[in-house]
C-alpha cells in the first residue's frame, strides 16, 4: 500500500479481554517495528520482525504481550488479559531493510482498556 | 543502552520567528543515527530530518537545520521562519548503525505551539 496501514484505529475494551492490534506495512519493506506511546510520553520500543522472525523482542512488558508476522506482511500485536496500564496508542513502523534507511510510521491504534 | 533526552516538555514561537529544540544523548557507540520527528494530533510520526555521526556537515531541509555536536552529544533542531504547520510534539531518536541497532530510541518529546 502507500503507507503502514493499522487497524483499528481506536479500541476500547473491558480489563481482562483478549485484543488483536494490526499493522499492514508498505508493500516490500522486510522491517517492522512495534512500539508503545503512553499518554504524553515518548515512544517505547516492543518488538522488532525482520522478514516473518523476530530477532530482537527484548521491549514486551510482559508474557501477555505477542506479535507474529506472516509472509513477511502483516503483523499482528496480542495482549492478553489486558490492564488498565496497557492503554495506550500503539504505533507500527516498516523500513525497506534493519538498517540505515527511514521508517515509516502508521498512525496508530489507541487502545483504551476500562 | 542508549538514552535520549529532551529537556523542554513545552516550547513556543512565534510565527515566521526561528526557535530551537534540544535534545542530548548518552552512547558508547562512534557509529549511529540520529532524527528529529514531528508527531500532530494526527498520531503519524513523521520524520524531520536525519544525521549520520560520521558526517561532520550538519543537515539541513528547508526550514529545518540541526547543530550536531558529536563530542558533546548534542543534537538541536533549528526551525525558521515557523508557520502554524509546524506546531505539533517533536521527539528526537537515535539509532545504532551497526546490524544489530535497529530499533530507535526516542526522548520524551518537546510540545511545540506556534502562535499567530
Amino acid at each position: 500500500g502507500a503507507g503502514v496501514s493499522q487497524s483499528p484505529s481506536n479500541k476500547v475494551t473491558e480489563k481482562g479481554k483478549d485484543v488483536e492490534l494490526r499493522c499492514d506495512p508498505i508493500s516490500g519493506h522486510t522491517a517492522l517495528y512495534w512500539y508503545r506511546q503512553s499518554l504524553g510520553q515518548g515512544l517505547e520500543f516492543l518488538i522488532y520482525f525482520q522478514g516473518n522472525s523476530a530477532p530482537d523482542k527484548s521491549g514486551l512488558p510482559s508474557d501477555r504481550f505477542s506479535a507474529e508476522r506472516t509472509g513477511g506482511s502483516v503483523s499482528t500485536l496480542t495482549i492478553q488479559r489486558t490492564q488498565q496500564e496497557d492503554s495506550a496508542v500503539y504505533l507500527c513502523a516498516s523500513s525497506l531493510w534493519q538498517g540505515n534507511t527511514e521508517a515509516f510510521f502508521g498512525q496508530g491504534t489507541r487502545l483504551t482498556v476500562v | 543502552a542508549q538514552t535520549v533526552t529532551q529537556s523542554q516538555p513545552e516550547m513556543s514561537v512565534q510565527e515566521a520567528e526561528t526557535v530551537t529544540l534540544s535534545c542530548t544523548y548518552d552512547t558508547s557507540e562512534s557509529d549511529y543515527y540520529l532524527f528529529w520527528y514531528k508527531q500532530p494530533p494526527s498520531r503519524q510520526m513523521i520524520l524531520v530530518i536525519r544525521q549520520e555521526a560520521y558526517k561532520q556537515q550538519n543537515a539541513t531541509e528547508n526550514r529545518f537545520s540541526v547543530n550536531f555536536q558529536k563530542a558533546a552529544k548534542s543534537f538541536s533542531l533549528k526551525i525558521s521562519d515557523s508557520q502554524l504547520g509546524d506546531a505539533a510534539m517533536y521527539f528526537c531518536a537515535y539509532r545504532s548503525a551497526g546490524t544489530s541497532g535497529s530499533r530507535l530510541t526516542f526522548g520524551e518529546g518537546t510540545q511545540l505551539t506556534v502562535n499567530p
